[in-house]
Order: structure tokens, then C-alpha cells, then sequence
């Protein structure tokens, strides 16, 4: 089925292990985003690229690093985990960054810091 | 900067009932309002969405309406089933936001047979 894959769905760190989030789509979008999901906070943008070879800071982006591989992959890597980081993370795309078309999600990964 | 505030959950309400979650924004220009739905588990599906004031958006039996005036997009179903529990997120995004789109806190609802 065409979408969002994200790898993996459930992961445990300890502190100051470093770990990388994939997230490929097979949609031909322009636009890719992470997002992180915190109970009560709704999701926080982290990093956001809004075309290939590109990548942009969000609202959260202290602790973590992208790379937008190619069009059609985007990964998250954070290189030393700390327990502020366990999260549910989700990665988002979009045709472009246009304000009139939605977000296609993945299911997300599941992230325990401990 | 631009600002999404949604009524806080949990919505309880028996399977048939009447549902409405209010939404109000904050934002500069004219921003596309979104709402998602997130099932347990999953990802956060788009549900409906308009670009412009006035317009409704529609799908699987929920509608919204883009309220300029008020700045506001509630969403409403005329008749809840249990499948409808979820997490509903309103959302928008606008040119003056960087084309970046901005969530709400979510509402849980959970429906009663």
C-alpha cells in the first residue's frame, strides 16, 4: 500500500545512546516532516524538509539531526538520547509544502529513553 | 505566532449521540484549517479540511465549517458509532506559518454502546 513506513515501531534506549529514525514514502511528495507527540502537547515539529536538499529546524529541533537521503527518504538520528526524549515520533509528507494540502502519516515510532 | 486551541478531552458520549469539538485559531493571513484523526496505535489520518472561509469540509459523516469571524472550525457529526473513538486533532497551516502545520492538543472521544 502506498504511504508512510517507519522504522522501527518500538525502540528502547539507555541515556546517551544515539539511534536513527527512518521514514521513506513512496508518494512521489516534495515535502517531509518530523514530528514528535507528547501526552496533553499534541505534535511538535522537529526538523522539516520542504524539498530534496533541503532541511529545516522546527519548534523542537535541540538533540536531534536529519537527512533527507533522496526524495523519498528521510531519516531522524539522535546522537545521544536522554530521557526527555522518549516520545512517540511521526513522519509526515506532503505533495508541497502548499498551506491547501494535508499531511500523509506514518504510524510512528515508539521511543523509550530510559 | 500562529496558535491552535481545541476543547479539552475526554468527550464521552453514547453511540448515536450528537458530537461537536470546538476548534479556535490564531493566525495571520488566510491560513487552510485541517482536521485528523488518530486511531490507537496509528498515525494521525487527515479527516477534512477547507482553504477558505466559508467552505466545508465533509467526509465519513463529520463536517466543519471555516468560520472567519469567529476563527473557528468545530467539528460536528449528527450521529457517533463506537468505531468513532479516536483522537481528533484541528489544525492549521498558513503562508505567514511557513507553510508548517500546527496542531492542536487533541481530544480523545470515546463512544458508548
Amino acid at each position: 500500500n502506498a504511504g508512510v513506513t517507519q522504522t522501527p515501531k518500538f525502540q528502547v534506549l539507555k541515556t546517551g545512546q544515539s539511534m536513527t529514525l527512518q521514514c521513506a514514502q513512496d508518494m512521489n511528495h516534495n515535502s517531509m516532516y518530523w514530528y514528535r507527540q507528547d501526552p496533553g502537547m499534541g505534535l511538535r515539529l522537529i526538523y522539516y524538509s520542504a524539498s530534496e536538499g533541503t532541511t529545516d529546524k522546527g519548534e523542537v529541533p535541540n538533540g536531534y539531526n536529519v537527512s533527507r537521503l533522496n526524495k523519498r527518504e528521510f531519516s531522524l538520528r539522535l546522537e545521544s538520547a536522554a530521557p526527555s526524549q522518549t516520545s512517540v515520533y511521526f513522519c509526515a509528507s506532503s505533495e508541497t509544502p502548499g498551506v491547501e494540502y494535508g499531511y500523509t502519516f506514518g504510524s510512528g515510532t515508539r521511543l523509550t529513553v530510559v | 505566532g500562529d496558535s491552535v486551541t481545541q476543547m479539552e478531552g475526554p468527550v464521552t458520549l453514547s453511540e448515536e449521540a450528537f458530537l461537536t469539538i470546538n476548534c479556535t485559531y490564531t493566525a495571520t493571513g488566510y491560513p487552510s484549517l485541517f482536521w485528523y484523526v488518530q486511531y490507537p496505535g496509528e498515525g494521525l489520518q487527515l479527516l477534512l479540511k477547507a482553504t477558505k472561509a466559508d467552505d466545508k469540509g465533509s467526509n465519513k459523516g463529520f463536517e466543519a465549517t471555516y468560520r472567519k469571524e469567529t476563527t473557528s472550525f468545530h467539528l460536528e457529526k449528527g450521529s457517533v458509532q463506537v468505531s468513532d473513538s479516536a483522537v481528533y486533532f484541528c489544525a492549521l497551516s498558513s503562508p505567514t506559518g511557513g507553510f508548517k502545520t500546527i496542531f492542536g492538543a487533541g481530544t480523545r472521544l470515546f463512544v458508548k454502546a
